[in-house]
Protein backbone atom coordinates (compact mmCIF):
# COMPACT_ATOMS: atom_id res chain seq x y z
CA UNK A 1 0.00 0.00 0.00
CA UNK A 2 1.39 3.67 -1.07
CA UNK A 3 1.72 5.68 1.91
CA UNK A 4 3.22 9.11 3.05
CA UNK A 5 3.32 10.28 6.19
CA UNK A 6 4.28 13.57 7.05
CA UNK A 7 5.88 14.80 10.70
CA UNK A 8 3.86 16.23 13.35
CA UNK A 9 2.45 19.46 14.24
CA UNK A 10 4.77 22.35 15.17
CA UNK A 11 4.67 25.49 16.77
CA UNK A 12 7.48 27.93 16.24
CA UNK A 13 8.53 31.95 16.53
CA UNK A 14 9.05 34.44 13.82
CA UNK A 15 12.64 34.05 12.65
CA UNK A 16 13.28 29.86 13.63
CA UNK A 17 14.15 27.77 11.70
CA UNK A 18 12.08 24.27 10.61
CA UNK A 19 12.23 21.13 8.42
CA UNK A 20 9.47 19.24 8.11
CA UNK A 21 8.99 15.63 6.80
CA UNK A 22 7.39 13.08 4.27
CA UNK A 23 7.86 9.18 4.32
CA UNK A 24 7.37 7.09 1.47
CA UNK A 25 6.45 4.02 1.75
CA UNK A 26 5.31 0.79 -0.34
CA UNK A 27 6.25 1.96 -3.81
CA UNK A 28 10.00 2.65 -5.54
CA UNK A 29 10.18 5.88 -3.40
CA UNK A 30 13.37 7.36 -5.91
CA UNK A 31 11.80 6.81 -9.22
CA UNK A 32 8.02 9.57 -8.71
CA UNK A 33 8.32 12.98 -7.89
CA UNK A 34 6.81 14.56 -4.66
CA UNK A 35 5.57 17.68 -4.58
CA UNK A 36 5.02 19.90 -1.33
CA UNK A 37 1.30 22.12 -1.50
CA UNK A 38 0.45 24.73 1.04
CA UNK A 39 -3.13 25.64 2.45
CA UNK A 40 -3.67 28.73 4.18
CA UNK A 41 -6.11 28.08 6.96
CA UNK A 42 -9.75 29.02 5.27
CA UNK A 43 -7.67 29.73 2.05
CA UNK A 44 -6.77 27.17 -1.49
CA UNK A 45 -4.43 24.79 -2.69
CA UNK A 46 -0.91 26.39 -3.40
CA UNK A 47 1.62 24.61 -5.37
CA UNK A 48 4.99 25.30 -3.76
CA UNK A 49 7.32 22.87 -5.62
CA UNK A 50 8.60 19.50 -6.54
CA UNK A 51 11.75 16.91 -6.31
CA UNK A 52 12.81 14.05 -8.33
CA UNK A 53 14.70 12.02 -5.57
CA UNK A 54 16.54 9.92 -8.10
CA UNK A 55 18.70 12.54 -9.01
CA UNK A 56 17.24 15.67 -6.55
CA UNK A 57 16.39 17.46 -9.22
CA UNK A 58 13.77 19.82 -8.08
CA UNK A 59 11.44 22.99 -9.42
CA UNK A 60 9.92 25.26 -7.23
CA UNK A 61 7.31 28.16 -7.78
CA UNK A 62 8.37 31.51 -7.98
CA UNK A 63 6.37 32.48 -5.20
CA UNK A 64 8.15 30.26 -2.33
CA UNK A 65 11.93 30.06 -4.80
CA UNK A 66 14.67 31.57 -2.02
CA UNK A 67 11.50 30.95 0.92
CA UNK A 68 12.08 27.59 1.17
CA UNK A 69 14.05 24.75 0.42
CA UNK A 70 13.07 21.38 -0.59
CA UNK A 71 15.08 18.17 -0.51
CA UNK A 72 15.12 14.75 0.04
CA UNK A 73 17.21 11.60 1.49
CA UNK A 74 16.72 8.63 -0.19
CA UNK A 75 18.51 6.02 2.12
CA UNK A 76 15.39 6.57 4.10
CA UNK A 77 12.79 7.96 1.58
CA UNK A 78 11.90 11.05 2.88
CA UNK A 79 11.23 14.53 1.34
CA UNK A 80 11.88 17.67 3.12
CA UNK A 81 10.65 20.90 3.55
CA UNK A 82 12.64 23.52 5.17
CA UNK A 83 12.37 27.02 6.13
CA UNK A 84 15.68 29.10 7.60
CA UNK A 85 13.54 32.12 9.14
CA UNK A 86 9.93 31.10 9.42
CA UNK A 87 7.47 34.13 9.30
CA UNK A 88 3.64 34.78 11.08
CA UNK A 89 2.70 34.69 7.19
CA UNK A 90 4.04 30.86 6.75
CA UNK A 91 0.89 29.58 9.20
CA UNK A 92 -0.67 27.15 7.62
CA UNK A 93 -0.91 23.05 6.66
CA UNK A 94 1.31 21.66 4.20
CA UNK A 95 0.70 18.56 2.35
CA UNK A 96 3.59 16.13 0.41
CA UNK A 97 1.90 14.85 -2.72
CA UNK A 98 3.35 12.05 -5.17
CA UNK A 99 3.79 12.33 -8.74
CA UNK A 100 2.96 15.16 -10.65
CA UNK A 101 -0.53 14.88 -10.93
CA UNK A 102 -0.78 14.14 -7.14
CA UNK A 103 -2.12 10.18 -6.87
CA UNK A 104 -1.36 10.28 -3.08
CA UNK A 105 -0.65 12.90 -0.60
CA UNK A 106 0.45 12.87 2.83
CA UNK A 107 -2.29 13.72 5.77
CA UNK A 108 -0.51 17.01 6.38
CA UNK A 109 1.81 19.18 8.96
CA UNK A 110 0.10 22.06 10.48
CA UNK A 111 2.78 24.48 11.01
CA UNK A 112 1.69 27.38 13.43
CA UNK A 113 4.23 30.77 13.38
CA UNK A 114 3.66 32.74 16.46
CA UNK A 115 5.28 35.38 18.73
CA UNK B 1 2.11 31.46 -14.60
CA UNK B 2 -1.08 29.25 -16.24
CA UNK B 3 -3.85 30.29 -14.54
CA UNK B 4 -6.48 27.97 -13.09
CA UNK B 5 -9.96 29.43 -12.97
CA UNK B 6 -13.19 26.99 -11.69
CA UNK B 7 -16.51 28.02 -11.99
CA UNK B 8 -18.92 28.29 -10.40
CA UNK B 9 -16.95 28.88 -6.78
CA UNK B 10 -19.54 27.38 -5.08
CA UNK B 11 -23.07 25.77 -5.75
CA UNK B 12 -26.21 24.42 -3.78
CA UNK B 13 -27.21 20.84 -5.11
CA UNK B 14 -29.38 18.02 -3.76
CA UNK B 15 -28.95 14.48 -3.27
CA UNK B 16 -28.93 12.66 -7.00
CA UNK B 17 -28.83 15.85 -9.00
CA UNK B 18 -25.98 15.45 -11.47
CA UNK B 19 -23.43 18.11 -10.95
CA UNK B 20 -20.95 19.98 -13.18
CA UNK B 21 -17.89 21.73 -12.43
CA UNK B 22 -15.91 23.81 -15.49
CA UNK B 23 -12.31 24.59 -15.19
CA UNK B 24 -10.57 26.90 -17.47
CA UNK B 25 -6.77 26.78 -18.16
CA UNK B 26 -5.22 30.38 -19.45
CA UNK B 27 -3.09 28.64 -21.67
CA UNK B 28 -3.47 25.45 -23.63
CA UNK B 29 -2.38 22.64 -21.20
CA UNK B 30 -3.40 19.59 -23.15
CA UNK B 31 -4.54 16.97 -20.81
CA UNK B 32 -2.39 17.52 -18.25
CA UNK B 33 -5.19 18.28 -15.89
CA UNK B 34 -5.97 16.82 -12.83
CA UNK B 35 -9.12 17.06 -10.19
CA UNK B 36 -9.10 16.82 -6.55
CA UNK B 37 -11.31 16.33 -3.35
CA UNK B 38 -10.79 18.22 -0.38
CA UNK B 39 -13.08 17.53 3.16
CA UNK B 40 -12.81 19.52 5.91
CA UNK B 41 -9.79 18.85 7.61
CA UNK B 42 -8.62 16.54 5.64
CA UNK B 43 -5.80 15.71 2.39
CA UNK B 44 -6.85 16.40 -0.60
CA UNK B 45 -7.63 12.86 -2.85
CA UNK B 46 -7.27 12.10 -6.41
CA UNK B 47 -10.37 11.93 -8.37
CA UNK B 48 -8.94 12.25 -12.09
CA UNK B 49 -5.87 12.13 -13.82
CA UNK B 50 -4.67 13.41 -17.38
CA UNK B 51 -8.06 14.87 -17.50
CA UNK B 52 -10.57 12.07 -17.95
CA UNK B 53 -9.05 9.04 -16.42
CA UNK B 54 -10.14 7.65 -12.79
CA UNK B 55 -8.07 7.36 -10.09
CA UNK B 56 -7.77 3.60 -9.00
CA UNK B 57 -11.09 3.16 -5.94
CA UNK B 58 -12.55 6.36 -7.25
CA UNK B 59 -16.49 5.26 -7.90
CA UNK B 60 -17.47 5.89 -11.57
CA UNK B 61 -20.09 8.68 -10.69
CA UNK B 62 -16.96 10.85 -11.03
CA UNK B 63 -15.78 11.80 -14.55
CA UNK B 64 -13.86 13.83 -16.13
CA UNK B 65 -13.85 15.37 -20.00
CA UNK B 66 -11.98 18.02 -22.21
CA UNK B 67 -8.73 18.77 -23.84
CA UNK B 68 -6.19 22.09 -24.42
CA UNK B 69 -7.82 24.74 -22.22
CA UNK B 70 -11.33 23.79 -21.27
CA UNK B 71 -12.28 21.34 -18.54
CA UNK B 72 -15.36 19.70 -16.89
CA UNK B 73 -15.78 17.16 -13.73
CA UNK B 74 -18.72 15.60 -13.63
CA UNK B 75 -20.38 14.00 -10.56
CA UNK B 76 -23.31 11.85 -12.10
CA UNK B 77 -25.73 11.41 -8.67
CA UNK B 78 -24.34 13.58 -5.95
CA UNK B 79 -24.49 11.05 -2.50
CA UNK B 80 -24.40 12.98 0.70
CA UNK B 81 -19.94 11.87 0.68
CA UNK B 82 -19.91 14.20 -1.91
CA UNK B 83 -19.89 17.00 -0.26
CA UNK B 84 -16.80 18.83 -0.33
CA UNK B 85 -14.46 21.25 -1.97
CA UNK B 86 -13.00 20.50 -5.57
CA UNK B 87 -9.71 21.73 -6.97
CA UNK B 88 -8.27 21.35 -10.43
CA UNK B 89 -4.68 21.46 -10.78
CA UNK B 90 -2.69 21.70 -14.49
CA UNK B 91 0.96 19.76 -14.10
CA UNK B 92 1.37 20.73 -18.35
CA UNK B 93 4.24 23.76 -17.28
CA UNK B 94 6.21 24.70 -14.15
CA UNK B 95 5.39 26.20 -11.71
CA UNK B 96 2.14 23.95 -11.47
CA UNK B 97 -1.14 25.79 -10.63
CA UNK B 98 -4.24 24.87 -8.93
CA UNK B 99 -7.38 26.38 -9.50
CA UNK B 100 -9.03 28.58 -6.56
CA UNK B 101 -11.93 25.53 -5.83
CA UNK B 102 -15.79 24.87 -6.08
CA UNK B 103 -17.30 24.19 -2.78
CA UNK B 104 -19.87 21.40 -3.06
CA UNK B 105 -22.90 22.44 -0.63
CA UNK B 106 -25.69 20.71 -0.05
CA UNK B 107 -29.32 22.53 -1.02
Amino acid sequence: EVQLVQSGAEVKKPGESLKISCRGSGYSFSTYWIAWVRQMPGKGLEWMGIIFPADSDTRYSPSFQGQVTISVDKSTSTAYLQWSSLKASDTAMYYCARRSDGDYWGQGTLVTVSS
Amino acid sequence: DIQMTQSPSSLSASVGDRVTITCRASQGISNYLAWFQQKPGKAPQSLIYAASSLQSGVPSKFSGSGSGTDFTLTISSLQPEDFATYYCQQYNTYPFTFGPGTKVEIK
